[in-house]
């Protein structure tokens, strides 16, 4: 069965620095999103997008946030200069065009984020 | 807004023990009702779903039925399984406008199972 994938599984980074983390969706899907999980909490929502551009964003989602489909697989959230705050497990997850609209999102396995 | 609300965890069980794990949600409308299930090391994996009321959702053995009077989605599985150790969430994902796709999870719900 076809899988969302992101990598990497981990990344540890400083204060400040940025990072990119990436995700490969269902090859036929065309809806993206990042999701979060800060330790503990309820998995948030962050960003949707499709047709090569954010269709919703949260409040968590600021400036510092920024997501990209630079070519026909990938898809990507960069976060300009991280903060303490920013660690969590970043989930990507994906939808095809042909599914009604309460179908189901596929979800990648993560990757946790730790900011130091 | 929309919200989901879990039961405390975590829950543990012995193996062949009956399995309930309490949902209710808040929102406007018909939203549709989701079971994700997150095993050790992996990511989010749908379990099960209900679209409208009344609907029952089942995988695995495991069930859950929307109620709309009660606007809860409780999760049910008869006997459960060491390999049913995971973490549990329910979510609410709203119809129409311009937030289908974008989920509302409850806060997930530590299952253990022991032989």
């Amino acid at each position: 069965e076809p899988e969302v994938t992101q990598t990497p599984s981990h990344q540890v980074t400083q204060m400040g620095q940025e990072v990119i983390l990436r995700c490969v969706p269902i090859s036929n899907h065309l809806y993206f999103y990042w999701y979060r999980q800060i330790l503990g909490q309820k998995v948030e929502f962050l960003v949707s997008f499709y047709n090569n551009e954010i269709s919703e964003k949260s409040e968590i989602f600021d400036d510092q946030f920024s997501v990209e489909r630079p070519d026909g697989s990938n898809f990507t959230l960069k976060i300009r200069s991280t903060k303490l705050e920013d660690s969590a497990m970043y989930f990507c997850a994906s939808r095809d065009r042909l599914s009604s609209y309460n179908s189901p999102l596929h979800f990648g396995n993560g990757t946790r984020l730790t900011v130091t | 807004g929309d919200s989901v609300t879990q039961m405390e965890g975590p829950v543990t069980l012995s193996e062949e023990a009956f399995l309930t794990i309490n949902c209710t949600y808040t929102a406007t409308g018909y939203p549709s009702l989701f079971w994700y299930v997150q095993y050790p090391g992996e990511g989010l994996q749908l379990l099960l779903k209900a679209t409208k009321a009344d609907d029952k959702g089942s995988n695995k053995g495991f069930e859950a039925t929307y109620r709309k009077e009660t606007t809860s989605f409780h999760l049910e599985k008869g006997s459960v399984q060491v390999s049913d150790s995971a973490v549990y969430f329910c979510a609410l994902l709203q119809s129409g406008g311009t937030s289908y796709g974008k989920l509302t999870f409850g806060q997930g719900t530590i299952l253990t199972v022991h032989p």
